[in-house]
C-alpha cells in the first residue's frame, strides 16, 4: 500500500517560473516530511524537510507548505533555473530511526 | 553536514560472483543505516534496515540470504549481493540516520550491472 502519493509524474516549466509538487499522506503518525532533489545516476540530497508543527517553511527559492488536517504537503520551487532540472520525491516517517516512505517522484526540467 | 560515502560507484561484475557495496558514515555515528534498491525512472524501494551489531531487517520479497547486510560498527554497513545474475543488476542506495540533526542522509549510490 502506497502511503505517499506524489503528483504530477513530470513537469516542464520556463525558467523563472515556479514549480509546484505535491504530495499526500495517510499515516497520521508521520512527522517528518523530508523533499529529496536527485539528479541521474546520483543518491538523493535532502532539499528542505518539515515537521507538523508549522504550516510552512522556506529555504532559499524553496517552500514547503503544510496542511496538516489535508494530510497533504507541496514543495514550491521559485525562480526555477535549469539547474533545477533533478527529480524530486518527497517523503514521510514517524519515530526516531524509522524509515522513510517515499512518493513516487517527480521528473521536473526547466527549460532555459 | 553529514556525510555518507558509499563505495563503489559502479561495478560489472560476472554472473554467478559476489559484489559487495560499501557504506561509510564519514563526520557521524549511525546506528541505523538502510539499503534501496532503484530501477530506471523509479523512486527508491527500501530493501532492508540495518542496525549496528544486530541483523537486519528486511522488506517483504527481498531474499536475505542473496542479500547479505552487515553493520559492525556505527560507521560501516555493508551490502553483499551474492551469487549475483543479470536480474539483480540495478542502482543500490544506502542513507544513514544522523541523530544529531535527525536527517536521512544518503550515499552516491552504486551502479551494478550483472553480465
Amino acid at each position: 500500500q502506497q502511503q505517499v502519493k506524489q503528483s504530477p509524474q513530470s513537469l516542464i516549466v520556463q525558467k523563472g517560473g515556479i514549480s509546484i509538487i505535491n504530495c499526500a499522506y495517510e499515516n497520521t503518525a508521520f512527522d517528518y516530511f523530508p523533499w529529496y532533489q536527485q539528479f541521474p545516476g546520483k543518491g538523493p540530497a535532502l532539499l528542505i524537510a518539515i515537521r507538523p508543527d508549522v504550516s510552512e517553511k522556506k529555504e532559499g527559492r524553496f517552500t514547503i507548505s503544510f496542511n496538516k488536517s489535508a494530510k497533504q504537503f507541496s514543495l514550491h520551487i521559485m525562480d526555477s533555473q535549469p539547474g533545477d532540472s533533478a527529480t524530486y520525491f518527497c517523503a514521510a516517517t514517524y519515530a526516531a530511526g524509522n524509515k522513510l516512505t517515499f512518493g513516487g517522484g517527480t521528473r521536473v526540467l526547466v527549460k532555459p | 553536514g553529514a556525510v555518507v560515502s558509499q563505495h563503489p560507484s559502479w561495478v560489472i561484475c560476472k554472473s554467478g560472483t559476489s559484489v559487495k557495496i560499501e557504506c561509510r558514515s564519514l563526520d557521524f555515528q549511525a546506528t541505523t543505516m538502510f539499503w534501496y534498491r532503484q530501477f530506471p525512472k523509479q523512486s527508491l524501494m527500501l530493501m532492508a534496515t540495518s542496525n549496528e551489531g544486530s541483523k537486519a531487517t528486511y522488506e517483504q520479497g527481498v531474499e536475505k540470504d542473496k542479500f547479505l547486510i552487515n553493520h559492525a560498527s556505527l560507521t560501516l554497513s555493508t551490502l553483499t549481493v551474492t551469487s549475483a545474475h543479470p536480474e539483480d543488476s540495478s542502482f543500490y542506495i544506502c542513507s544513514a540516520r544522523d541523530l544529531e540533526t535527525d536527517g536521512y542522509t544518503f550515499g552516491s549510490g552504486t551502479r551494478l550491472t550483472v553480465v
